[in-house]
């Protein structure tokens, strides 16, 4: 399978923990995108990097969230000190440079904070 | 903030029957795609559009960007059931912010 790959699927976490999701993207694609969806809503961007740089973040990315894609391969995104609130489908896409707007979107990584 | 609305934002209609659903913008946009997504998946891309006034078919499926490419429009021939889920319509500025911007989305369920 050579499309976006991420993990888990599912996290339940007590608020105040931290969780970390990762997801791999399709392996010729140099931009990456972090996005979230509450259900019933478009996603929200999160975050994009273009290679190992992260080129924008969202004002709806608090202190609490970071993201990395060291080596401009594979992509983290950690949440800590979780609240309810975050609670949403984290999604990964990627895409080519010269394609910007054709996101490939993987699976994405549901968070349930109780 | 581009924001694009999408109308309705729930559709249910009988399997054969045709519908339209709309993407609404004050915003212009280099380009605009359409996704659909389904329960417990990411969105996947339908179409590009990217010049005032194109028109593309997929299959039973038109899509219209709008002259002033601030608007578009997704027609659906003869639904089936299979064309269940939720529809997205996303926008790229026209001012070379790279992120791409998603609508609100509608859910539409075709019933046999």
């Amino acid at each position: 399978d050579t499309g976006v790959s991420q993990d888990p699927r599912h996290k339940i976490t007590k608020r105040g923990q931290n969780v970390t999701f990762r997801c791999d993207p399709i392996s010729e694609h140099n931009r990456l995108y972090w996005y979230r969806q509450t259900l019933g809503q478009g996603p929200e961007f999160l975050t994009y990097f273009q290679n190992e740089a992260q080129l924008e973040k969202s004002r709806l990315l608090s202190d609490r969230f970071s993201a990395e894609r060291p080596k401009g391969s594979f992509s983290t995104l950690e949440i800590q000190r979780t609240e309810q609130g975050d609670s949403a489908m984290y999604l990964c896409a990627s895409s080519l440079d010269r394609k910007i707007g054709e996101l490939f979107f993987g699976e994405g990584s549901r968070l349930t904070v109780l | 903030t581009q924001l694009l609305e999408q109308s309705p934002q729930f559709l249910s209609i009988q399997e054969g029957e045709n519908l339209t659903v709309y993407c609404n913008s004050s915003s212009v946009f280099s380009s605009l795609q359409w996704y659909r997504q389904e329960p417990g998946e990411g969105p996947v891309l339908l179409v590009t559009v990217v010049t005032g006034g194109e028109v593309k078919k997929l299959k039973r499926l038109t899509f219209q960007f709008g002259d002033a490419r601030k608007d578009s429009s997704l027609h659906i021939t003869a639904a089936q059931t299979g064309d269940t889920g939720l529809y997205l319509c996303a926008g790229l500025s026209n001012f070379g912010n790279e992120k791409l911007t998603f609508g609100t989305g509608t859910r539409l369920t075709i019933i046999p």
